[in-house]
């Protein structure tokens, strides 16, 4: 089944401990993205890549990072989560012009 | 910055009734897409309008485009409880890369 998977849906942490939520995609499609979602706001772009160590920043990259060494991996880095990254994150994958979205991650940042 | 707009920000309507939703623009685009999210899910997409189209359909939605008053609408026809869900325009920036911003959804909700 074609599909986008992140991992963990769900993580509780604390302010400073760095962590990683996987995003992987089985479609082998070039571009992928990450969005993070809050109230009102909508969906907000933090990070793409249009393939293989070609990443480049959205609206909102503070205190992200990101990294793509295969095509159908893409994680995204909290070196240091802070309380006002808690959100809902989304990865997406996109061929032409239809995005693919995974089931998102809850996370909270105490 | 907030590219897509909708309006409104809530829609209740019955059954059978249409519901119109508005998403406006500021920036040129290459194309504007509309996605739907049932609560705290994931997006799917639903259909995509290019600039240099006027109207589009698929099933049960419309969706117009209008590139010199930078808006568009979509419009279901028809309604059912389960189309219950938020509504999302995006929009590709026409700048040559893969930039999308979504505006901040209409939540609609269709009485049984």
């Amino acid at each position: 089944e074609a599909q986008v998977t992140q991992n963990p849906r769900y993580l509780i942490t604390v302010t400073g401990k760095k962590l990683t939520v996987t995003c992987s995609q089985n479609m082998n499609h070039e571009y992928m993205s990450w969005y993070r979602q809050d109230p009102g706001l909508g969906l907000r772009q933090i990070y793409y890549s249009m393939n293989v160590e070609v990443t480049d920043k959205g609206d909102v990259p503070e205190g992200y990072k990101v990294s793509r060494k295969e095509k159908r991996n893409f994680p995204l880095i909290l070196e240091s989560p802070s309380p006002n990254q808690t959100s809902l994150y989304f990865c997406a994958s996109r061929f032409a012009d239809t995005q693919y979205f995974g089931p998102g991650t809850r996370l909270t940042v105490l | 910055s907030q590219q897509g707009e909708e309006d409104p920000q809530a829609l209740s309507i019955q059954e059978g009734e249409n519901a119109t939703m508005n998403c406006s623009y500021k920036t040129s685009i290459n194309n504007l897409q509309w996605y739907r999210q049932n609560s705290g899910r994931g997006l799917v997409h639903l259909i995509l309008i290019r600039s240099n189209e006027r109207e589009k359909h698929s099933g049960r939605l419309r969706v117009t485009l209008d590139t010199s008053k930078k808006s568009s609408s979509l419009l279901i026809t028809a309604s059912r409880a389960a189309d219950t869900a938020s509504y999302f325009c995006a929009t590709d920036a026409n700048t040559g890369g893969f930039k999308t911003i979504f505006g901040a959804g209409t939540r609609l909700f269709v009485k049984a």
